[in-house]
């Protein structure tokens, strides 16, 4: 089993609509990060968390909320989705903030 | 100007010719430094630390220049498996917050011919 999961691993959807993307872990990180990836722009950071009750706006927050539901799940929602949302999604954990981060498989998102 | 950049390449070289890759970052303070390996599609790999004194894995040398403020990664007898994009990353530790964050290139992309 992966030490990072994400569900769903790709989603299409409409603009307006609300998605959840999920995020678990096995590896007992205190650290998980969402991160969105656009052809040429790198990997940006959207919300990281420190532990449980430790939430932090990344570069991009806007237009994203998130939710530690407990220190295995780090779910990513977009409350009314646009196109320009449409990205590759990664979360990511790591035990401290300057050890490197293992990332799951990614979420494929299109927002039509 | 972007706090990490990478030249995006593609770099195409043939099998078994040595290869290298900088990327500059922008913050003097910046901390630990890594190179990551990310595959099309798929998600980013750690590669490699870069430390101070440099380092070594096989075929995979990275080194640090903190006074320029570039870290390089040097790839020896490419193979067609290390076709892939090459993501450098810096941490920072925050200001404001007093935690660390780590910050991605945008990519540098091998592509190893036969």
């Amino acid at each position: 089993d992966a030490d990072v999961t994400q569900t769903p691993r790709n989603r299409i959807t409409k603009t307006g609509k609300r998605i959840m993307l999920e995020c678990s872990q096995t590896k007992g990180h205190d650290r998980m990060y969402w991160y969105r990836q656009d052809p040429g722009l790198g990997l940006q950071l959207i919300y990281y968390s420190f532990d449980v009750k430790d939430i932090n706006k990344g570069e991009i927050s806007d237009g994203y909320s998130v939710s530690r539901q407990a220190q295995a799940k780090f779910s990513l929602s977009l409350e009314s989705a646009i196109p320009n949302q449409t990205a590759l999604y990664f979360c990511a954990t790591s035990d401290t903030g300057g050890q490197p981060q293992h990332f799951g498989d990614g979420t494929r998102l299109s927002i039509l | 100007r972007k706090e990490v950049e990478q030249d995006p390449g593609p770099f195409n070289v043939p099998e078994g010719a040595t290869v290298a890759f900088n990327c500059t970052y922008s913050n003097s303070a910046s901390q630990s430094f890594f190179w990551y390996r990310q595959d099309c599609r798929k998600e980013p790999k750690l590669l490699m630390s870069v430390y101070s004194s440099g380092n070594e894995d096989g075929r995979f040398t990275a080194q640090l220049n903190r006074a320029s403020q570039y870290i390089s990664l040097l790839i020896r007898d490419s193979k067609l498996s290390d076709s892939a994009t090459y993501l450098c990353v810096v941490t920072l530790l925050g200001l404001d917050t007093g935690r660390r964050a780590l910050t991605f290139g945008s990519g540098t992309r091998l592509q190893v011919q036969p």
